[in-house]
């Protein structure tokens, strides 16, 4: 399969623990992308990378947020000191500058 | 003026029937464009790329006013299987990354 993996595909936590998700690109695309999208919204951006470089980051990625691409290849995010909030599906995304995005499946976070 | 803003939702239409989808957005700076579908639960898929001069795929047309900063979508023949949601997006121009739209829901009855 060479598309977008993302695992795990479903994660409950508790509130205050906290979590890391993982995602691996198409292996040609050199950017990688984090969105994070609830119900009745469209997905909304978080960060994104080319090859290893942290380009961009969004407000909505507060203190807790924490994304990586050791490598440039995979990517992981982490949520600490998780809230209700966080609660939502967590979709990444990989693509050629310029070009339309290709998604993984996503995470689904629930926080109790 | 939000990023990205999308015809309100639901549209329930019959089967055969057509059906536009509108988009504007805010940034003069924007250069790249796109329609994606999402199903219920699903992640986004990329239904097409929307060009300056418009562009078509089978019962799909899409249309780019850049001096209006519009977009659209036009679905003919509406088939029980495009029933979803369909999602506006926009580049940040050089920024680099996709804005998204809140998404349109359709819903195709027999």
């Amino acid at each position: 399969d060479t598309g977008v993996s993302q695992n795990p595909r479903h994660k409950i936590t508790k509130r205050g623990q906290n979590v890391t998700f993982r995602c691996d690109p198409i292996s040609e695309h050199n950017r990688l992308y984090w969105y994070r999208q609830t119900l009745g919204q469209g997905p909304e951006f978080l960060t994104y990378f080319q090859n290893e470089a942290q380009l961009e980051k969004s407000r909505l990625l507060s203190d807790r947020f924490s994304a990586e691409r050791p490598k440039g290849s995979f990517s992981t995010l982490e949520i600490q000191r998780t809230e209700q909030g966080d609660s939502a599906m967590y979709l990444c995304a990989s693509s050629f500058p310029r070009r339309g995005y290709t998604f993984g499946s996503g995470t689904r976070l629930t926080v109790v | 003026r939000k990023e990205v803003e999308q015809d309100p939702g639901p549209f329930n239409v019959p089967e055969g029937a057509t059906v536009a989808f509108n988009c504007t957005y805010s940034n003069s700076a924007s250069q790249s464009f796109f329609w994606y579908r999402q199903d219920c639960r699903k992640e986004p898929k990329l239904l097409m790329s929307v060009y300056s001069s418009g562009n078509e795929d089978g019962r799909f047309t899409a249309q780019l006013n850049r001096a209006s900063q519009y977009i659209s979508l036009l679905i003919r023949d509406s088939k029980l299987s495009d029933s979803a949601t369909y999602l506006c997006v926009v580049d940040r121009g050089s920024q680099g990354n996709l804005i998204f739209g809140k998404g349109t829901k359709l819903s195709v009855k027999p």
